[in-house]
């Protein structure tokens, strides 16, 4: 079935840069987003590749490519409260919306 | 400008009753998706509603269902409850699909 990969947990030193990748099994979707979730919050948009390349929103980038069944989330200058978890999401083609499992981000002083 | 609005937030029922969740989108976001997120499962995708239409449906079985209305505000039903149903329900509302989603603060449900 469709499925989207994304390791469970990753831990990184503040001020560092960190990168999550997601690795789908699905051919053809309509492009990757990628969520933030806090303990107790609802998960928050962050970004969205409709194409291959990398997309730069302030200290977040996220990169896509289609060749390779590939895209990651790039976290630079680390803070503390980007302590959360991070989701990636896909429209596959039959038009659902598929979420990763998440990958927890611990930082550390 | 108003977020996406989920009543209620916290909600008991037993085995075998039936639930009813709302959500009311962020003004003129017509796309209203609904997703369980439990620790195991992480967000599931339940359906997703625009202009009143459902445009999609996850696998879930038929006990779960949905409407949109003309105002873009948006119910799930949950009928005959199982202890397995027990987990939080979030609505997203859009406007575009790069545009993101976004999230209410969800409903917590609990089947005991």
């Amino acid at each position: 079935g469709q499925s989207l990969e994304q390791p469970s947990e990753v831990t990184a030193v503040e001020g560092a840069i960190v990168q999550i990748n997601c690795t789908y099994q699905t051919s053809g979707f309509y492009g990757l987003s990628w969520y933030q979730q806090h303990d107790g919050g609802a998960p928050t948009f962050l970004s969205y590749n409709a194409l291959d390349g990398l997309e730069e929103t302030g200290r977040f980038s996220s990169f896509l490519s289609r060749s390779d069944s590939y895209g990651y989330l790039l976290l630079q200058e680390l803070q503390m409260k980007d302590s959360a978890s991070y989701f990636c999401a896909v429209r596959d083609p039959d038009d659902k919306i598929i979420f990763g499992k998440g990958t927890r981000l611990h930082i550390l002083p | 400008k108003a977020g996406v609005t989920q009543t209620p937030r916290y909600l008991i029922k037993t085995r075998g009753q039936q639930v009813t969740l709302s959500c009311s989108p962020i003004s003129g976001h017509r796309s209203v998706s609904w997703y369980q997120q439990t620790p195991g499962q992480g967000l599931q995708f339940l359906f997703e509603y625009f202009s009143e239409t459902q445009r999609n449906k996850g696998n879930f079985p038929g006990r779960f269902s949905g409407r949109q209305f003309s105002n873009s505000r948006s119910e799930m039903n949950v009928s005959t409850l199982e202890l397995g149903d027990s987990a939080l329900y979030l609505c997203a509302s859009s406007l575009a699909e790069g545009d993101g989603y976004t999230f209410g603060s969800g409903t917590r449900l609990t089947v005991v």
